[in-house]
């Protein structure tokens, strides 16, 4: 599994746009992006996924270089409840891959 | 939204006692998980099932944990001897498999060792 490093915490304001980036120097070519988003004593929740380029919905944006070696969460308009803890995750999809390890994740915390 | 559920949400028990959690999946996934979250650290991964049988486990899952499906619908993670160190948040997560890899993750159950 490709290790990930992102920063330990970040704050913002709330209606600010922000982007946290992931490090993954050692992805593998059939390993996807994937972000997750914990608020506290809950269960991890999915965000966003992504291989390359860029994927949007309605919560987020991933960006992705064409080099994969990294790839930024962005998150538009920030509001008190996006504070959390959110998790950049790297790996195969799917069916080859049943030990899906977090990381430390990035404590963000949004200011009013 | 179809979701994971786990029980119970809070349980205390004395050291050394058993303690079984359980988890419901979502209908039609395939793939299940335990993690687990000390106070204030990260999410850890225990143990992965498919198939009716464990995929990968972490050097934390050793012979005092145990899982299964019995009825072929609850999950569930048997900790056989408690000891203190495994006070922690218990998480319980699905996958669909296939061409998908979100994780569906429950609740989660609070297990307080005494």
């Amino acid at each position: 599994l490709a290790k990930t490093t992102q920063p330990i915490s970040m704050d913002s304001y709330e209606g600010q746009e922000v982007n946290i980036t992931c490090s993954h120097n050692n992805i593998a070519t059939n390993d996807y992006i994937t972000w997750y988003q914990q608020f506290p004593s809950q269960g991890p929740r999915f965000i966003i996924q992504g291989y390359k380029t860029k994927v949007t919905n309605e919560v987020a944006s991933l960006f992705i270089p064409a080099d994969r070696k990294s790839s930024t969460l962005s998150l538009p308009r920030v509001s008190l409840s996006d504070t959390a803890v959110y998790y950049c995750l790297v790996g195969p999809m799917g069916n080859r891959d049943d030990k899906i390890i977090f990381g430390k994740g990035t404590r963000l915390h949004i200011l009013p | 939204e179809p979701e994971v559920t786990q029980t119970p949400s809070h349980q205390v028990t004395q050291m050394g006692q058993e303690v079984i959690l359980r988890c419901v999946p979502i209908s039609n996934h395939l793939y299940f998980y335990w993690y687990r979250q000390i106070l204030g650290q990260k999410v850890e991964f225990l143990v992965s099932f498919y198939n009716n049988e464990i995929s990968e486990k972490s050097e934390i899952f050793d012979d005092q944990f145990s899982v299964e499906r019995p009825d072929g619908s609850n999950f569930t993670l048997k900790i056989r001897s408690t000891k203190l160190e495994d006070s922690a948040m218990y998480f319980c997560a699905t996958r669909k498999g296939g061409n998908t890899g979100e994780l569906f993750f429950g609740e989660g159950s609070r297990l307080t060792v005494l």
